[in-house]
């Protein structure tokens, strides 16, 4: 497997359900990201782990729980979701050096939908 | 309030004449952007960047321009191909950090 990967690629779960989306990256970095991307929205920066640490949470809805167990995976828990929650959810990964935003590689995404 | 605006959510183009594809954003402490480009069932994958200490970069037949007075940039293709007809989304962010902003997209057809 080469850059990042997600799964499950489609996602159908009730409101009262508990699933987990997983992001793995195979390019080395020390950065994890997840986004949220609805329709006409742009993309919603919900989660930042540096070096496996949390450093940013966008005022995210504790029903999404993230995991950062190495800086290769990168987990998002859900529970109790809202029928409008139902996005396409990205995780992306980076190398950050000290002073600089980097690029940022993406995987191919998990589309949610919630009933 | 969204900082990164792409106003055209869709623009059709004729096969071998340029694309442009416009961004204008309202932070001034922006100063590191990037133009993602993304398939349908595809995560976005990277394209070009442009630092702000640059007012233009290039990449075979893609070129960004960077207006910091005007707070704006774009993306120019050319030629262009079908296999460009894509969702491109603008980011910036502050080059300190690691939190990008991106824009609603603009999705490009070009027609054969």
């Amino acid at each position: 497997e080469t850059g990042v990967t997600q799964t499950p690629r489609h996602l159908v779960m009730g409101m009262t359900n508990k699933k987990s989306l997983k992001c793995e990256q195979h390019l080395g970095h020390n950065a994890m990201y997840w986004y949220k991307q609805s329709a006409k929205k742009p993309l919603e920066l919900m989660f930042v782990y540096n070096f496996k640490e949390q450093t940013e949470n966008n005022s995210v809805p504790s029903r999404f729980s993230p995991e950062c167990p190495n800086s290769s995976h990168l987990f998002l828990h859900l529970h109790t979701l809202q029928p409008e929650d139902s996005a396409l959810y990205l995780c992306a990964s980076s190398q950050v050096a000290r002073g600089g935003a980097e690029t940022q590689y993406f995987g191919p995404g998990t589309r949610l939908l919630v009933l | 309030d969204q900082q990164v605006k792409q106003n055209s959510p869709s623009l059709s183009v004729q096969e071998g004449r340029i694309s442009i594809l416009n961004c204008d954003y309202t932070n001034s402490m922006f100063d590191y952007f990037l133009w993602y480009k993304k398939y349908p069932a595809e995560g976005p994958t990277f394209l070009i960047s442009i630092s702000s200490i640059k007012d233009k970069n290039e990449d075979g037949r893609f070129t960004v321009f960077l207006n910091k007075s005007a707070k704006h940039l774009s993306l120019h293709i050319v030629p262009s191909q079908p296999g460009d007809s894509a969702v491109y989304f603008c980011a910036a962010s502050v080059e300190a950090g690691n939190q990008f902003y991106f824009g609603t997209g603009t999705s490009l057809t070009v027609i054969p």
